[in-house]
């Protein structure tokens, strides 16, 4: 089915200990999204790429790197876990072509539950 | 931090009756759009709504916006018990989409 595609879906880190979330979409969608999900917080936007070879800084990027390998692909990076970082990511894409439009829905992949110990 | 702020924060009504969300923003949109989250899932867009528009409507779900008071109301007419989930506004202004904390729904059978 098409659509956005996460992994891995769960995963437990020590913390200090580093790594990338994976992210595809087949849809040819132009931009791309991480969000964290946290209780009571809603969701919360950490980087976002407008198009392949572009990131940007949203909400909360401290801690984070993102690499947009290529149109279809997003990956999200965690240098060095802390607790305060466990969280649910979700990967999102739209076809909005300019920086900034936002006049499109956004896909989302299925979410990847991260608990840092 | 968060643009739009969902009221009520849970709803729980019987399985044929409507569900009206009410979502308030802050500053000046592009657009507003609501999303459904079924537990453990991912979020799934449901409609978007234009700055310039005043109602729109898809299927049993009814949006309206009201540019002057800052806020939108989404309305589910006849409620299935499917319906149960969470429920976000989004509001796109300044190159992001901004979520609210959003909202439960419960729709008992």
């Amino acid at each position: 089915n098409a659509g956005v595609t996460q992994t891995p879906k769960f995963q437990v880190l020590k913390t200090g200990q580093s790594m990338t979330l994976q992210c595809a979409q087949d849809m040819n969608h132009n931009s791309m999204y991480w969000y964290r999900q946290d209780p009571g917080m809603g969701l919360r936007l950490i980087y976002y790429s407008a198009s392949e070879g572009t990131t940007d800084k949203g909400e909360v990027p401290n801690g984070y790197n993102v690499s947009r390998l290529n149109k279809r692909e997003f990956s999200l990076r965690l240098e060095s876990a802390a607790p305060s970082q466990t969280s649910v990511y979700f990967c999102a894409s739209s076809p909005a072509k300019v920086r900034g439009e936002t006049n499109y829905g956004y896909t989302f992949g299925s979410g990847t539950r991260l608990t840092v110990v | 931090s968060q643009q739009g702020e969902e009221d009520p924060q849970a709803l729980s009504i019987q399985e044929g009756e409507n569900a009206t969300m009410n979502c308030s923003y802050k500053t000046s949109i592009n657009n507003l759009q609501w999303y459904r989250q079924n537990s453990g899932r991912g979020l799934v867009h449901l409609i978007l709504i234009r700055s310039n528009e005043r109602e729109k409507h898809s299927g049993r779900l009814r949006v309206t916006l009201d540019t002057s008071k800052k806020s939108s109301s989404l309305l589910i007419t006849a409620s299935r018990a499917a319906d149960t989930a969470s429920y976000f506004c989004a509001t796109g202004a300044n190159s992001k989409l901004t979520f609210g904390k959003g909202i439960t729904l419960s729709v008992r059978p």
